[in-house]
Formats: C-alpha cells, sequence, structure tokens
C-alpha cells in the first residue's frame, strides 16, 4: 500500500526565516511520481512540483527547493526566505503503479510578518 | 481561461435533498477525479473516470453517483444528502491515468444542515 507521512502538523516562521516542510512516503512500486500541492487560505489546490523515481536530482525553482532521497524515502520542501503569501497548507502525494493519487495530511505553514 | 471549474462554489442545503456539482475542464486531458477533503483538510480520492469510463470507485456511499457524458465533464450527484457529506469536493483532471500531475478546479463547500 502507498502512504503519505507528514509528520509536521502546522508550523509557524517569522518572514524571513527558511522553512523546510517534511514529506516520508511508503511504496513497494519501483516506479512512483512524488508531488507537492500548495492550497492557500482561499483553498483552491495548487500543483507545484511532480518527481519520479528515477531522478533524484534535487530541484530549484525560485526560493522553492525540493531534495529528493530515494534512501530514506523523503521528499522535502525548502522554503527560502519566507514571505507572507508562502502562508497556506502543503500537501505531499505520491502516485505509484495504478493507484491513485495518495495525499499526506499536509502540512499548515504560517509565515508571520 | 479557467483550466478546471466546479459550479456551484457553495451549496447549503438540507439533509434528505439530492444536489448535483458540475465540473468542466478545458485541458484536453482524458482523465477527470472527485476528491473529498473534510474538515481537517484530508484529502480522499472518490472516484476517477478516464475516458468517459469508470476506474476508480473508492468506498463511497453509493448515494453519490459521478457521470461523464464526455472527456471534459465529469458531474457528481449526491442522493438523500446527510450532515456527514459536508465538506468540500475538489473535481481534478490529468492528461492520461496515471503517473501524471492532476489539476484541481477550485472546490465546492457542501454544507448540510
Amino acid at each position: 500500500a502507498q502512504k503519505v507521512t507528514q509528520a509536521q502538523t502546522e508550523i509557524s516562521v517569522v518572514e524571513k526565516e527558511d522553512v523546510t516542510l517534511d514529506c516520508v512516503y511508503e511504496t513497494r512500486d519501483t516506479t512512483y511520481y512524488l508531488f507537492w500541492y500548495k492550497q492557500p487560505p482561499s483553498g483552491e489546490l495548487v500543483f507545484l512540483i511532480r518527481r519520479n523515481s528515477f531522478d533524484e536530482q534535487n530541484e530549484i525553482s525560485g526560493r522553492y527547493s525540493w531534495n529528493f532521497q530515494k534512501s530514506t524515502s523523503s521528499f522535502n520542501f525548502t522554503i527560502t526566505a519566507s514571505q507572507v503569501v508562502d502562508s497556506a497548507v502543503y500537501f505531499c502525494a505520491l502516485c505509484a503503479g495504478n493507484t491513485p493519487l495518495v495525499f499526506g495530511k499536509g502540512t499548515r505553514l504560517s509565515v508571520i510578518a | 481561461d479557467t483550466a478546471v471549474s466546479q459550479t456551484p462554489k457553495y451549496l447549503v442545503t438540507q439533509m434528505g435533498n439530492d444536489k448535483s456539482i458540475k465540473c468542466e475542464q478545458n485541458l484536453g486531458h482524458d482523465t477527470m477525479y472527485w476528491y473529498k477533503q473534510d474538515s481537517k483538510k484530508f484529502l480522499k480520492i472518490m472516484f476517477s473516470y478516464n475516458n468517459k469510463e469508470l476506474i476508480i470507485n473508492e468506498t463511497v456511499p453509493n448515494r453519490f453517483s459521478p457521470k461523464s457524458p464526455d472527456k471534459a465533464h465529469l458531474n457528481l450527484h449526491i442522493n438523500s444528502l446527510e450532515l456527514g457529506d459536508s465538506a468540500v469536493y475538489f473535481c481534478a483532471s490529468s492528461p492520461t491515468w496515471g503517473l501524471e500531475e492532476q489539476y484541481f478546479g477550485p472546490g465546492t463547500r457542501l454544507t448540510v444542515t
């Protein structure tokens, strides 16, 4: 069975601090994809990144970066120099084999000015 | 142009009523989904259609019936609404079934009184 664990339920940081959101996954499939989605207070779900199981290169997009480590089954998300607009619930998700997308329970990030 | 749209955005109704939520995507995707997000923000898949055919039907009460008149539309009809049906329902689509990112609609907040 596929499983995604986001152990951090809520995180609060002060603006301009860096913050890392943890994601640990479980799957027996060798081919799988990992995702991050953002859900701001307005409620929509915004796709951020997709990473396949064969590509362990870290990814950077502006202030966002992702660290994928198969050895620890983790796909962590770091926001550098956080801003108030980063306040949202962030979901990590896993898709493997013929199973549907499985979401973690989300991490609520609050960035305080 | 809105990629995945849902109507209505808010739906307040009484127990026992029947209601429908409509979803349309203009991305040319083959696969569409319905998710339920409960009050704790937990996201769970309900249904998935690929090329108008049902491919996933999770353990959802049979009061919930999806209908896909064509690839661009996936509607959700709910009979005999119950208090526990109150949630946010998200429609999503992806290019094909499998290991691809999904794009979500804005969500429909259903409140059953």
